[in-house]
């Protein structure tokens, strides 16, 4: 069962354009994370979250976390075809005898950036 | 350095078939992580070793699905009986032994399995 819900599931932009993708659950977690991941291989961190209302830049990306740190966003400037690939937010809580931060995926936002 | 590799890439078996995957975890990350991630979903957590030990395997569908770390280093994912519904990716992912929050984990490329 997938805990986060992500939008859009698809997004098909043209290189030069803003767009945020958004990622949003019930639950309440330790902090949030954003992957991407590439066709054939595994995701790669972007960036993690732990404060509510917390704010992050990576170069053209800007991550918010949700003052309740139920919810999360990603803000990319100026979009790239470089920028092409799987967005997945993840949300980490304890668990599994105290030991265990687990990672609950989304199932991801496409980004297509075309030139 | 080296990151996490995961063998074979692809797999293909038939139904009811035995299979093994294997994980080799970035060199001195203790926590070793697998995930299945299916066509249009994110990854799914399956089980989580903190060296040879499952820590928490709450992941695992069935009893056909088991995974070994025997010397809390590479480690190995099997699958009895497989069925069509098992076709996935399957994803290796290691990390440091210090827990918290941030809990960076390093994915592997994957195993694609399928099951015809």
């Amino acid at each position: 069962t997938q805990l986060l819900e992500q939008s859009p599931q698809f997004l098909s932009i043209q290189e030069g354009e803003n767009l945020t993708v958004y990622c949003n659950s019930s639950s309440v977690f330790s902090s949030l994370q954003w992957y991407r991941q590439e066709p054939g291989e595994g995701p790669v961190l972007l960036v993690t979250v732990v404060t509510g209302g917390e704010v992050k830049k990576l170069k053209r990306l800007t991550f918010q976390f949700g003052d309740a740190r139920k919810d999360s966003s990603l803000h990319i400037t100026a979009a790239q075809p470089g920028d092409t690939g799987l967005y997945l937010c993840a949300g980490v809580k304890l668990a599994g005898g105290g030991s265990n931060y687990k990672l609950t995926f989304g199932k991801g936002t496409l980004l297509t950036v075309n030139p | 350095g080296a990151g996490v590799s995961q063998t074979p890439s692809n797999k293909v078996t038939e139904k009811g078939k035995y299979v093994e995957l294997r994980c080799d975890p970035i060199s001195g990350h203790t926590a070793l992580y697998w995930y299945r991630q299916s066509l249009g979903q994110g990854p799914e957590f399956l089980i989580y070793f903190q060296g040879t030990g499952a820590a928490d395997d709450s992941g695992l569908p069935n009893d056909r699905f088991f995974a070994v770390r025997p010397e809390g280093s590479v480690s190995t994912l099997k699958i009895q009986r497989t069925e069509r519904g098992d076709s996935a990716v399957y994803l290796c992912a290691s990390s440091l032994a210090r827990a918290g929050p941030y809990n960076e984990q390093f994915f592997g490329p994957g195993t694609r399995l399928t099951v015809l």
